[in-house]
């Protein structure tokens, strides 16, 4: 099984730092994805990746950047953290559309 | 764009059968999936089924699609405890090209099941 590791399980920021968001995959997939989870909102795609240095926006990139320099790893960066980014991260890996393997997530607090 | 809706809770009794629904916009060749995330975790991906197929079965677990109405269950055989988990549905266009990548989620539907 393709596992997925991210950085942080929990991480608390203060407004306006600059925040990494790390992610591993160790099954030399081509293809990761950075989404949000809200209650009630459920996922949203921010952005993806289907190969080294290459990155599509998802649906709400704003306020996000991604950086992807090696093919294991995808980071998400939020460049001046608001507190309506508070929210659970979750980084996903996979050869196709049909293997998005998921990590643990990180929930990040920003105060 | 594309759409897809859920209920956002489920409640049953152990041992009876879950039915959980989803209902979808996109018109055109599409994927379709269901993921299971159980608290604290990561999304878990449980099966999927082309628009061409109305039915897929793996041991517990059976899909229905109905195509004319954009509508996919998931059905649950013998609900365990351990079932219980939040189920989210997506959907993602056939064909090649970076935009086949991406999935849409319904909102997920939270599954109770009462001892």
């Amino acid at each position: 099984d393709v596992k997925v590791t991210q950085s942080s399980r929990y991480l608390v920021k203060r407004t306006g730092e600059k925040v990494f968001l790390e992610c591993v995959q160790d099954m030399d997939h081509e293809n990761m994805f950075w989404y949000r989870q809200d209650p009630g909102l459920g996922l949203r795609l921010i952005y993806f990746s289907y190969d080294v240095k290459m990155k599509e926006k998802g649906d709400i990139p704003e306020g996000y950047s991604v950086s992807r320099e090696k093919k294991e790893r995808f980071s998400l960066i939020l460049e001046s953290a608001s507190t309506n980014q508070t929210s659970m991260y979750l980084c996903a890996a996979g050869r196709g559309v049909h293997e998005q393997y998921f990590g643990p997530g990180t929930r990040l607090t920003v105060t | 764009g594309e759409d897809v809706e859920q209920s956002l809770f489920l409640s049953v009794r152990e041992g009876d059968s879950s039915v959980i629904n989803c209902t979808y916009t996109d018109s055109s060749s599409t994927y379709l999936y269901w993921y299971k995330q159980e608290p604290g975790a990561g999304l878990q991906l449980l099966t999927y089924i082309f628009s061409n197929m109305d039915m897929k079965q793996d041991q517990r677990l059976t899909v229905l699609l109905n195509k004319k109405d954009k509508h996919l269950s998931l059905r649950i055989a013998d609900t365990q405890t351990g079932d219980s988990a939040i189920y989210f549905c997506a959907e993602s266009p056939a064909g090649s090209g970076a935009g086949s990548y991406q999935l849409t989620f319904g909102k997920g539907t939270k599954l109770s099941v009462i001892p």
